[in-house]
């Protein structure tokens, strides 16, 4: 079965806003984690990665929050621009597996 | 080139066909993998390559599904006697070593279509 797993499959978004996409895993021995932002007949691309010894790690207008306690972890972006509209995967790297993506829609 | 350039974008098949899609990874990239994307799902492991060795090869879901990469750089996913099952979007990323942990980057994938 899968090892991680998105919580909801659609999210939509007001322009300006910010998104929270969340994803658990539940494999206790996963050490690292990658969340891949996928458009429309591209291939995946990397966003931001977390290690399990940090469970807090910030990009360019993107966050990522990992507790290990719970085995979930959360994508923030702040200020959702139009762009960001795609399909949003989490990744444990140990067995090279992905869950089921969020559709992130941005209102205008 | 820049990044992962996979070859055709885009293959239509016969059913009972063979087909051979091919990825050629960031130069100098130690690991290569292979992902299968249906419709609307995330994309699921098939194959992994250091360098020339496979060493995983547990997503294949069958043997008509074979992987090679004979020099370690360029590699070819073959598909013998297709099925329609096998209609998805295959993908392939490289990394830079083969330490694990690291970030993957991924082709534009070929959209193989059985008929």
């Amino acid at each position: 079965g899968e090892s991680v797993g998105l919580h909801l499959p659609t999210l939509s978004v007001q322009e300006g806003d910010n998104s929270i996409i969340n994803c658990a895993y539940s494999n206790s021995a996963s050490d690292y984690f990658i969340w891949y932002k996928q458009e429309s007949g591209k291939g995946p691309q990397f966003i931001i990665d977390i290690r399990s010894n940090m469970d807090k790690r910030q990009g360019q207008r993107v966050t990522v929050l990992l507790n290990k306690t719970v085995k979930h972890l959360s994508l923030q972006i702040a200020a959702t621009q139009p762009g960001d509209s795609a399909v949003y995967f989490c990744a444990e790297n140990r067995k090279l597996s992905f869950g089921a993506g969020t559709t992130v829609t941005v209102r205008a | 080139g820049a990044g992962v350039s996979q070859s055709p974008r885009y293959k239509v098949a016969k059913r009972g066909q063979d087909v051979a899609l091919r990825c050629d990874p960031i130069s100098g990239h130690v690991s290569l993998f292979w992902y299968q994307q249906a419709l609307g799902q995330g994309p699921e492991f098939l194959t992994y390559f250091q360098n020339e060795a496979q060493l995983d090869k547990s997503g294949l879901p069958s043997d008509r599904f074979f992987a090679e990469r004979p020099e370690g750089s360029v590699s070819t996913l073959k598909i013998q006697r297709t099925q329609q099952e096998d209609s998805a979007v295959y993908l392939c990323a490289s990394s830079f070593s083969g330490q694990g942990n690291e970030k993957l980057f991924f082709g534009s994938g070929t959209q193989l279509s059985v008929l």
